[in-house]
Parts: C-alpha cells; structure tokens; sequence
C-alpha cells in the first residue's frame, strides 16, 4: 500500500542551527515527491517538488531535499533555521503518471525553533 | 501572486444540516481538488476534479459529499447531512496542469455540534 512516514512528529532546533527532517514512502511507481510547509492559521505552501533528474532539488526559503531512491527517501534540510521556520512540515508523494492529481500526505512534523 | 480562496474561514454547523465550503481557484487553473485534515491528522484526499467531472474519489468522499463548479470561477464541496466526525479543516487546491504544482487555499475549518 502507498505510504508516506514523517518519524518525528515534533523537532526542536536553535535559531541559526541545521535543520533535517526526515520522510520515507512506499509507492509501486516511480513518485513525484513534494515538501510543504503550513503556519498557523495559513494554507499549505509548496516548498519543493522532485519528479526526476538531480537527486538534490532547490526549494524556496533556503530549504533543499535530497531524494535517495534506494532508502526510498526525501529528507528536507536547510544549513541555518530561521525562527520564522517555526511551522508544521509535511512530505507528500504522487504518482508518477496517468495520475489523477491525488497526493498522499505524511503526518507532518512540527518544528519549534528557539532563540 | 494569484491566490485560492476559501470562505468561509470557520463554520459552525449543527449535525445533520447540510453545509456548502466554498474556493475560488486561481483562474486559468483546470484542475481541482479538496483535501481535509481532522485535527492532529494526516491531510487527507477527498477528491479531484478536471473536465467538470470527478476524476478520482477517495473512499472518504461518499454519497454524503459532491462538487460542483457551478460557474467559471466557483468550486463547491457540499456535505449532505454533516456528522460529528466530518469537523476538520477542508483545504481546496488548483493545478494548471497535473504537475502537482497546487497552490491550496488557507483552509475552512468545520466544527460540526
């Protein structure tokens, strides 16, 4: 069955520190793979996306994926936190072709920043 | 940058009213979709929408739930007879193409009591 884990659902890291959050997924296909973010009270915001090529891909806001087929991963990371990171983060995965849009999210993983 | 837009932002509902969450997509978006999240819950998909008809449904999405655009610039999630369980946020999203590139709305939060 199609699944996405994100194993920490509460991360906490200094202003200024690096930031790594991890997401792994079961999919039969090859997956288009997405990070977003929400903050309180707001939508989800599309961070990044990979659907092929370069195993590391760009986002906004300095953040950065880097898609490892063989562990079946995308992991988000960003050198140096902002407080205004502090949001909820979600990995979602899709399918690769004769989609219909669908995505299927992972748990999410609050991140708190201290100062 | 072009926004969706969900209204309202909160509704209260009495169980087993009907309740109509309404998203306005980006407007040269041609595909559609509403997702929920019950409250410390995964975002969950309820269903696409392309063509003017449902392309895909999850098993969520039953008999109680349609949609409709019923203009050039509307997209409607109605939910029949509202269970206690239907509270959570309901977040609309467009794409131009299947790129998965949505951009989702801020969400309606639905309280059912």
């Amino acid at each position: 069955a199609q699944s996405v884990t994100q194993p920490d659902i509460h991360i906490t890291v200094s202003e200024g520190a690096s930031l790594e959050l991890r997401c792994n997924y079961s999919y039969g296909a090859t997956p288009y793979l997405f990070w977003y973010v929400q903050s309180p009270g707001q939508g989800l915001q599309l961070l990044l996306k990979y659907f092929s090529g370069d195993t590391l891909v760009q986002g906004i806001k300095g953040f950065e994926a880097e898609f490892k087929r063989s562990h079946s991963s995308v992991n988000l990371r960003k050198p140096s936190v902002h407080w205004s990171d502090a949001a909820e983060y979600f990995c979602a995965v899709g399918h690769g072709s004769g989609n219909t849009g669908k995505l299927i999210f992972g748990q999410g993983t609050t991140l708190q920043v201290k100062p | 940058e072009p926004e969706v837009t969900q209204t309202p932002s909160h509704q209260v509902t009495q169980m087993g009213q009907e309740v109509i969450l309404r998203c306005v997509p980006i407007s040269n978006h041609l595909y559609f979709y509403w997702y929920r999240q019950i409250l410390g819950q995964k975002v969950e998909f309820l269903v696409s929408f392309y063509n003017n008809e449902i392309s895909e449904k999850s098993e969520i999405f039953d008999d109680q739930f349609s949609v409709e655009r019923p203009d050039g610039s509307n997209f409607t999630l109605k939910i029949r007879s509202t269970k206690l369980e239907d509270s959570a946020m309901y977040f609309c999203a467009s794409s131009l193409r299947q790129s998965y590139g949505y951009t989702f709305g801020s969400g309606t939060r639905l309280t059912v009591v």
